[in-house]
């Protein structure tokens, strides 16, 4: 039940683009994105609902096909903040919400 | 406005020990989860409660187990403490999550437990 993440690393130089993708065998209510860095808490990034939204906060955007039960995780113009794990985290229909299954996670670098 | 907290930082116990571990949602949230993050690993779901009632449970043995105080907060509790209970354990809060709409959820800091 655990989603599959790809790339599992990813290394940019500043100002590069990346895609993380994020895809489940099973039927979804929801994805959830989260950064962290090492010695950090998860930090909240973003929340796609059933429905194939796709989301923008500054330069790092989402999509959620809803038919495939695939995300993906779009950053633009990388800055060296970036750099960390990216986690998605999904809600699987036919189990409650709020239960988060955590992909293996995404290790981005992003080199000046 | 403060963030979710959790105490204490670091634990270190023997094994056959109990731990107990504690997290302080954000002001206005109702729910709270609990995660495991062992080493290399990615975050294993263990609970979820909310109004003081548990949602949902991780596949984890009995022994973990935990609570939700009238005031939100809440504790995990680990029974008969073995060497691969070790792991970060990280308490997140968000707003009532019974609603049926998915809501961010806000991590803490974590809790290192050692089990030696």
């Amino acid at each position: 039940q655990q989603p599959v993440q790809s790339p599992q690393a990813v290394i940019l130089r500043e100002g590069e683009d990346a895609v993380i993708n994020c895809s489940s065998s099973k039927a979804l209510y929801s994805v959830h994105w989260y950064r962290q860095k090492h010695g950090e808490a998860p930090v909240f990034l973003m929340i796609l609902l059933k429905g194939g939204e796709q989301k923008g906060h500054d330069k790092i955007s989402a999509s959620f096909n809803e038919k495939k039960q695939q995300s993906s995780l779009y950053l633009t113009a990388s800055q060296l903040s970036y750099s960390g794990t990216y986690f998605c985290g999904t809600e699987i229909i036919g189990t409650s919400y709020g239960k988060l299954t955590f992909g293996q996670g995404t290790i981005l670098t992003v080199h000046p | 406005e403060a963030g979710v907290t959790q105490s204490p930082t670091h634990l270190i116990k023997t094994r056959g020990q109990q731990a107990t571990l504690r997290c302080s949602p954000i002001s206005g949230h109702t729910s709270v989860y609990w995660y495991q993050q062992a080493l290399g690993l990615g975050l294993q779901f263990l609970l979820w409660y909310d109004e003081g009632e548990e949602r949902n449970r991780g596949n984890f043995p009995p022994r973990f187990s935990g609570r939700q105080f009238p005031n939100y907060s809440s504790e995990l509790n680990v029974n008969a403490l073995e060497l691969e209970d070790s792991a970060l354990y990280l308490c997140a809060s968000s707003l009532g999550g019974v609603t049926g709409v998915s809501q961010p959820q806000h991590f803490g800091d974590g809790t290192r437990l050692s089990i030696l």
